[in-house]
């Protein structure tokens, strides 16, 4: 049972444009989440976090959106550049109960020139 | 100032053995987390250490799995009698505290194969 859900396994955006990554999580105690960057032979790296009394949290050029009643996450990246390109994971905790991150299969976004 | 390290970095096998892979976390950090990951697949949650002591092993999969923290620095994550399906990445990660939102620091992760 997949509680939280990448649907995208891929996504190709050109430099300079917005790229747009999507979560989905069944698990309404889910209450705090993060995207992770994952480059091939190395292990996966924090990037942005959001805790579900807001709904927008910004960092640079990363931008995470949180829609409870939807239960929808999404990571915007502008511009994206080439270095972007590697593998996302959006997670989730349920705070309070365990500090256990719990992934999604991931999205691999590749920047194009 | 290093991250987490993992040794091996990567590790062949045959059915039926038995693996060690260690882990060792930022220095400092309470918290020790294993995790595995399969071909296509996020981080699966196998362990989490506060200390020495194992805090949730919800995540390991059966009796063939062990873990342990002794003098809760390095961890080592026990494999016995291995099955071609135990064939995965092995992640471990650490953070300050192991509240709910420290961050959690991966490092490269142990590729098993088992043959």
């Amino acid at each position: 049972d997949q509680q939280v859900k990448q649907n995208s396994p891929s996504l190709s955006v050109q430099e300079g444009r917005i790229s747009i990554l999507n979560c989905d999580y069944t698990n309404s105690m889910f209450d705090y989440f993060l995207w992770y960057k994952k480059y091939p032979a190395e292990g996966p790296t924090f990037l942005i976090s959001i805790s579900s009394i807001k709904d927008k949290n910004e960092d640079g050029r990363f931008t995470v959106f949180l829609n409870k009643s939807a239960k929808h996450l999404s990571l915007h990246i502008v511009p994206s550049q080439p270095g972007d390109s590697a593998v996302y994971f959006c997670a989730a905790i349920s705070t309070g109960t365990a500090s256990k991150l719990t992934f999604g299969t991931g999205t691999r976004l590749q920047v194009t020139l | 100032g290093a991250g987490v390290s993992q040794t091996p970095s990567n590790k062949v096998t045959e059915k039926g053995k038995y693996v060690e892979l260690r882990c060792d976390p930022i220095s400092g950090h309470t918290a020790l987390y294993w995790y595995r990951q399969s071909l296509g697949q996020g981080p699966e949650f196998l362990i989490y250490f506060q200390g020495t002591g194992a805090a949730d092993d919800s995540g390991l999969p059966n009796d063939r799995f062990f873990a342990v923290r002794p003098e809760g620095s390095v961890s080592t994550l026990k494999i016995q009698r291995t099955e071609r399906g135990d064939s995965a990445v092995y992640l471990c990660a650490s953070s300050l505290d192991g509240r709910d939102t420290d961050t959690q620091y991966f490092g490269p992760g142990t590729r098993l194969t088992v043959l």
